[in-house]
């Protein structure tokens, strides 16, 4: 098993980013998927949560309306797309295998996401 | 639904047993209480799902407890290795996911 996240990088306050991880080794259609945070030297915050069909996806509060997980079964990908990019959106961001909501078996090596003028 | 983890940090010394506590605001299922460790610089890894069922490779000297309010995972006799980060989480069909803000296992 494999996640590969990709696509952090520096912006701006008020910009947007689009996260990418890209999944290998199982079988992607049978997964639902997260994406969770860390703050430079604070705990794990998650994020989002997408099932495996795209049927269900929640959002933590503080990032309700500003972002969106999506997913690619074709390409084996799920992605984040984050708007209205705030100081406190600084972290690094992990893209998780949800292990049947009973919690994450495989994450991958983060990507950072800095936001700062 | 909040967690709250305790103490905040353990210092403890190699051999010693450590007891991680996990409390949450109101009942949670415990199928879905989960327990990671993190060390520096690494993702975190999933050690304990189910509150008590442990994920494969880990070492049996990690094990999970409790229902309702009150989660405990404790590390019998703790090697090198296992000074970390620990966090409790907790899912929830109608909000999510929940971590607990850690608790931090150093050596004495």
């Amino acid at each position: 098993v494999q996640l590969v996240e990709s696509g952090g990088g520096l912006v701006q306050p008020g910009g947007s980013l689009r996260l990418s991880c890209a999944a290998s080794g199982f079988t992607f259609t049978g997964y639902d998927m997260n994406w969770v945070r860390q703050a430079p030297g604070k705990g794990l915050e998650w994020v989002s949560y997408i099932r495996s069909d795209s049927s269900i996806i929640h959002y933590a509060d503080s990032v309700k309306g500003r972002f969106t997980i999506s997913r690619d079964n074709a390409k084996n990908s799920v992605y984040l797309r984050m708007n209205s990019l705030r100081d406190e959106d600084t972290a690094v961001y992990y893209c998780a295998r949800d292990f049947y909501d009973r919690g994450m078996d495989y994450w991958g090596q983060g990507t950072l996401v800095t936001v700062s003028s | 639904i909040v967690l709250t983890q305790s103490p905040g940090t353990l210092s403890l010394s190699p051999g010693e047993r450590a007891t991680l506590s996990c409390r949450a605001s109101q009942s949670v299922n415990s199928n879905f209480l989960a327990w990671y460790q993190q060390k520096p610089g690494q993702a975190p890894r999933l050690l304990i799902y189910g509150a008590s069922s442990r994920t494969t490779g880990v070492p049996d000297r990690f094990s999970g407890s409790g229902s309702g309010t009150d989660f405990t995972l404790t590390i019998t006799r703790l090697e090198p290795e296992d000074f970390a980060v620990y966090y409790c989480q907790q899912y929830g069909s109608s909000w999510g996911f929940t971590f607990g803000p850690g608790t931090k296992v150093d050596i004495k």
